[in-house]
């Protein structure tokens, strides 16, 4: 069985720019959520996929995007990046239903 | 007032020392609680899942929930240097996890 794994582990962009973020979910889990975690914070729910749909989302602007592919691998969009948006960025797997969540290790994004 | 508040520490302990770790909230939709570990530069790894008042055990680590107060903790015995990490509170209600801010523990061999 395979865990989450999340690509690229380190970022650096510059404000403004577009970054994707990809994600996959652990073996046979259909459900994706992905998570912001600025340091010393504990990770914020940006949205959640399942059936390669947006199935909850949390207080983050539409300029945070992602989608969900029929592997149920999923993918994160920040566009007009800005200094704020740097932090760690995590994906959790799930199966809908359950509320079990394991997190990959994490993408950190650095906007400078 | 944040839906999940946690105590950020740092908590320093000798080992073999009986930690607790708490949380309060404020949503009385929150169903599912949670207790997740997380390394420096790491992602949060899963420890305890409770949904019922009460206790529940797992090797050295008991997850306590108390609906009626809105209060859950996490008593770690036995405590150990490789218990040094971050403890996340997470609550679950409609699909989304709501996490506390984190607590930072380091156990001192």
């Amino acid at each position: 069985e395979t865990g989450v794994t999340q690509s690229p582990t380190h970022l650096i962009k510059t404000r403004g720019q577009q970054v994707t973020l990809r994600c996959s979910s652990q073996s046979g889990h259909n459900t994706v959520s992905w998570y912001q975690q600025a340091l010393g914070q504990g990770p914020q729910f940006i949205f959640q996929y399942y059936r390669e749909e947006e199935n909850g989302r949390g207080n983050f602007p539409p300029r945070f995007s992602g989608l969900q592919f029929p592997n149920y691998s999923s993918e994160l969009n920040v566009n007009a990046l800005e200094l704020d948006d740097s932090a760690l960025y995590l994906c959790a797997s799930s199966l809908e239903g359950l509320t079990e969540a394991f997190f990959g290790q994490g993408t950190r994004l650095t906007v400078v | 007032q944040k839906e999940v508040e946690q105590d950020p520490g740092p908590l320093s302990v000798p080992e073999g020392a009986i930690v607790s770790l708490n949380c309060t909230y404020s949503n009385s939709a929150f169903q599912y609680f949670m207790w997740y570990r997380q390394y420096s530069r790491k992602g949060p790894e899963l420890l305890m899942y409770t949904y019922s008042s009460g206790n529940k055990e797992d090797g050295r680590f008991t997850a306590q929930v108390d609906k009626s107060s809105k209060y859950i903790s996490l008593f770690i015995r036995d405590s150990q240097p490789s218990d040094s990490a971050t403890y996340l509170c997470a609550m679950d209600s409609a699909r989304q996890l709501t996490f506390g801010s984190g607590t930072q523990l380091t156990v001192l061999p």
